[in-house]
């Protein structure tokens, strides 16, 4: 397995336009994070999903982030409008059981909102 | 509010020296309790702890956990410059919705310099 597979792996973009990022996680893994991580908050959990089923997003900054899994073998966040502070590095992590297994991660998408 | 605190958050040691990571949680249906290693780009696993007192051992790193103080350290011993990094450490916890459902929350990492 190629390992959790993220795309873009850099994005810049001007303010105000619509931004998606998107994941691909391991296959058979049924649980799946989107992070964001700048140098002054860490390692942030925004979303996680369940079997395809978004289960907390009390971590997603505001109305202009949705993530959505379709399937899965796929998902996106999308940032629309984006704004300068939303630079940071995206990453997305998938787990088999997680609690019992670890989550691998995605190696991350740059994003940088000018 | 879930809470997983890291310290210190910032060391610089000499090679050979040995380092002791701190990380104290304070989460509602704990599951386990994983470090993580970040070098330029993505985290990547070291350890998973789930019962107090029993040591993980992965040559020169090792971890414990504390269920009843609520604490875990990582201990790295004949540090290299090999081990400078961030490390992270994360609690995984029961969702309070869906059964079976985990969530993942890490800490603000310790970013350890290793100088020859």
């Amino acid at each position: 397995d190629a390992g959790v597979i993220q795309s873009p792996r850099h994005e810049v973009t001007e303010m105000g336009q619509e931004v998606t990022l998107r994941c691909k996680p391991i296959s058979g893994h049924n649980s799946l994070f989107w992070y964001r991580q700048t140098m002054m908050r860490g390692l942030e959990l925004l979303i996680y999903f369940n079997n395809n089923v978004p289960i907390d997003d009390s971590g997603m900054p505001e109305d202009r982030f949705s993530a959505k899994m379709p399937n899965a073998s796929f998902s996106t966040l999308k940032i629309q409008p984006s704004e300068p502070r939303d630079s940071a590095v995206y990453f997305c992590a998938s787990s088999l059981r997680p609690g019992l297994t670890e989550a691998f991660f995605g190696q991350g998408t740059r994003l940088t909102v000018v | 509010e879930d809470k997983v605190v890291q310290s210190p958050l910032s060391l610089v040691v000499h090679e050979g020296d040995t380092v002791t990571l701190n990380c104290s949680y304070e989460v509602t249906n704990f599951r386990s309790l994983l470090w993580y290693k970040q070098e330029k780009k993505a985290p990547t696993f070291l350890f998973m702890l789930t019962s107090s007192g029993i040591e993980k051992k992965s040559g020169r790193l090792s971890s414990i956990l504390d269920k009843k103080e609520l604490f875990s350290i990582l201990n790295i011993t004949a540090t290299q410059t090999g081990d400078s990094a961030v490390y992270l450490c994360a609690v995984s916890r029961r969702s309070l919705v869906i059964q079976g459902a985990q969530k993942l929350v890490f800490g603000q990492g310790t970013r350890l310099t290793i100088n020859p």
